[in-house]
């Protein structure tokens, strides 16, 4: 399984500022993708991530809001734009490993003032 | 459209009993399931996951669930439950998309076990 890693594990920002969450995996991994857990609901896919190409966004997510950087095979970004209180959610990257299974990273835990 | 409905949003069990987690799943095609765990404060672990080989698949920590086609169902079931085993459960099917592994999550089941 991949080992993955978050920055920062949580933060409190203001209203109108912007923050980017990293995530890293211990191994090369040709998908990476970004989720949202607002409070107490479930998990939303936010964007796929390939190395070397835009990110693929789902429905009622867009790239200006969302940015997404894919460097390289161990490593993506996600920002938090503009940041509203609405946006206050646990932030998750995900790793696509073998057999159709996915390893999570710890969360990034926003609260947005 | 795949998706999953989890039919409890809590359950309440004693330490030592039988738990069950029910699951009912849509999909066009033969689906790939999984149960996620998540702790309080922690990230999302696997359980299981159910591919289209045996229909009863057996996870980590005791628990095992059953893939029924007839039913629609993948209902998580564990012997005898563990204070540790309180958390958060997600019955999740993976949607293949344009390609590649879309997952769709539930609406999770909070388990909650006394003493």
């Amino acid at each position: 399984s991949a080992v993955i890693s978050q920055k920062p594990s949580r933060d409190i920002c203001q209203r109108g500022t912007s923050l980017t969450i990293q995530c890293q995996v211990d191994s090369q991994v040709t998908m990476m993708f970004w989720y949202r857990q607002q409070p107490g609901q479930s998990l939303t896919l936010i964007a796929t991530a390939n190395q070397g190409s835009e990110a693929t966004y789902e429905s009622g997510f867009v790239i200006d809001k969302f940015p997404i950087s894919r460097p390289n095979l161990t490593f993506s970004t996600l920002t938090v734009s503009n940041m509203s209180p609405e946006d206050s959610s646990i932030y998750l990257c995900s790793v696509e490993g073998r057999a159709e299974t996915q390893y999570f990273g710890p969360g990034t835990r926003l609260l947005v003032l | 459209a795949q998706s999953v409905t989890q039919l409890d949003s809590h359950v309440s069990v004693s330490e030592g009993t039988p738990v069950l987690l029910r699951c009912n799943y849509s999909s066009s095609y033969s689906p790939s399931l999984f149960w996620y765990v998540q702790h309080p404060n922690k990230g999302l672990q696997l359980l299981l996951k159910y591919t289209s080989a045996a229909t009863l698949v057996k996870g980590i920590n005791g628990f095992e669930a059953e893939f029924k086609k007839s039913e629609t169902s993948f209902h998580l079931t564990k012997p005898s439950a563990h204070m540790s085993d309180a958390a958060e459960y997600f019955c999740v099917v993976s949607d293949p998309g344009t390609g590649f592994q879309k997952l769709v999550f539930g609406t999770g089941t909070r388990l909650l076990v006394s003493p």
